[in-house]
């Protein structure tokens, strides 16, 4: 089936824009996660959902960013007045049950962003 | 805060050599144990996992790993590359009963020369 899907897969923005990535995960997946992947780095946990509850939000670096998963499928991060520091890969994970931490997560594609 | 270390961040080497990349995690409790390897142009891929039971465990490609509690490390280990594993590798920790997210090492580049 479908793997975790990311969009855009490229996204350029200048600095103080708000950006809004996407992540669609695999179907019937209950856990989403995001990470942030800066160049050279591994990823770095942002913030994890259980269906629609945001869980754990403990990564997320400022109140400039901002995750949402109303429906308990489809997740937006958002960024907002986005700053150089900000352009790094946002990858997207998902597991199909929640509350069992020695699942494999399977990740999207990420999202690269460029801030100028 | 939990940690990892990759030890090597570039590797190179020839067709049939052999392969150990080093992991070590600071976190003293029970954890769950992952190496993901990110191919060219690809998403990360998950090589193999360790959760308990026998520490040695095998994944996907030949590749296997083991984990040593006593040194904190789950290395992992192929007694013969191929230039197809060509790729970058990830070691991930997750702690037990504490969240679920993962803690990524930074990354070894692993460079086959065929």
């Amino acid at each position: 089936g479908a793997g975790v899907s990311q969009s855009p897969r490229y996204k350029v923005a200048k600095r103080g824009q708000d950006v809004a990535l996407r992540c669609d995960p695999i179907s019937g997946h209950v856990s989403l996660f995001w990470y942030q992947q800066a160049l050279g780095q591994g990823p770095e946990f942002l913030t994890y959902f259980q269906n629609e509850a945001q869980l754990d939000k403990s990564g997320l670096p400022s109140d400039r960013f901002f995750a949402e998963r109303p429906e308990g499928s489809v997740s937006t991060l958002k960024i907002q007045r986005t700053q150089q520091e900000d352009s790094a890969v946002y990858l997207c994970a998902s597991s199909p049950i929640g509350g069992f931490s020695n699942q494999p997560q399977h990740f999207g594609d990420g999202t690269r962003l460029s801030i100028l | 805060a939990q940690s990892v270390s990759q030890h090597n961040h570039h590797v190179i080497l020839s067709e049939a050599a052999s392969l150990e990349l080093g992991c070590n995690y600071s976190y003293g409790g029970t954890v769950n144990l992952f190496w993901y390897v990110q191919y060219p142009g690809q998403h990360l891929q998950l090589l193999l996992k360790y959760f308990s039971g026998d520490p040695l465990v095998k994944g996907i490609k030949g590749f296997e790993a083991e984990f040593i509690k006593s040194k904190f490390s789950f290395n992992l280990r192929k007694p013969s590359v191929q230039w197809s594993d060509t790729a970058e590798y990830f070691c991930a920790v997750n702690i037990e009963n504490a969240g679920n997210m993962l803690t990524f090492g930074g990354g070894t580049r692993l460079m086959v020369k065929p």
